[in-house]
């Protein structure tokens, strides 16, 4: 199966910093990753897809960047909804998607 | 609009079997593929595997074969996922995910609430 690895795998902020979180796949994947944002008690929302491609009604504030195994979500302007956990999933293999670790994003 | 409205919480015990259900609304039904992904508490998603509301046929991650059934009823336009032979390592909260993309694309633009199922002796 491929690897997915995000790094950090929490971190604090405040409201209105840019941040960027990256995700790494152990072999090449093209742009076959999405993202989604989990809340506590809450299914995960997309986000993103083909690395950064925006989901109808996701704020521009989210980007994506990356093809072949590094990949970054940056937040331009975080704001207070968007704490929460993040994740990324390959689907390059599609017989055995996976997703990475997560990263949880806390109030500074 | 795109609805998945699971069944409640279940509480199982060690080697019994579990059948959850994700009742389909909002979209036809058997245009996509059903997903299944779970979280154990406090951990990261797992993808488990689809079933093809149109034709019923399954496809299953390997660590669950053998012991995982995905099926759907197109008169009810919903999907079950059974699991066998539970474990405590099998407690966890089970989504159904609606597979969007175009032909070799695979992520999730919409998911159900997520069942809770307990394996406790």
């Amino acid at each position: 199966d491929i690897q997915m690895t995000q790094s950090p795998s929490s971190l604090s902020a405040s409201v209105g910093d840019r941040l960027t979180i990256t995700c790494r796949a152990s072999q090449g994947i093209s742009n076959s990753l999405a993202w989604y944002q989990q809340k506590p008690g809450k299914a995960p929302k997309l986000l993103l897809y083909a690395a950064s491609s925006l989901e109808s009604g996701v704020p521009s504030r989210f980007s994506g960047f990356g093809s072949g195994t590094d990949f970054t979500l940056t937040i331009s302007s975080l704001q207070p909804e968007d704490f929460a956990t993040y994740y990324c999933q390959q689907y390059y293999d599609t017989s055995a998607l996976t997703f990475g670790g997560g990263t949880k994003v806390e109030i500074k | 609009q795109v609805q998945l409205l699971q069944s409640g919480a279940e509480v199982k015990k060690p080697g019994d079997s579990v059948k959850v259900s994700c009742k389909t609304s909002g979209y036809t039904f058997t245009d996509y593929y059903m997903h299944w992904v779970r979280q154990a508490p406090g951990q990261g998603l797992e993808w488990m595997g689809w079933v093809n509301s149109n034709t019923g046929g399954t496809r299953y991650a390997l660590q669950f074969q053998g012991r995982v059934t995905m099926t759907r009823d197109t008169s009810l336009d919903t999907v079950y996922v059974e699991l066998s032979s539970l474990t405590s390592d099998d407690t966890a909260v089970y989504y159904c995910a609606r597979r969007s993309g175009a032909v070799g694309t695979i992520y999730f633009d919409s998911w159900g609430q997520g069942i809770l199922v307990t394996v406790s002796s």
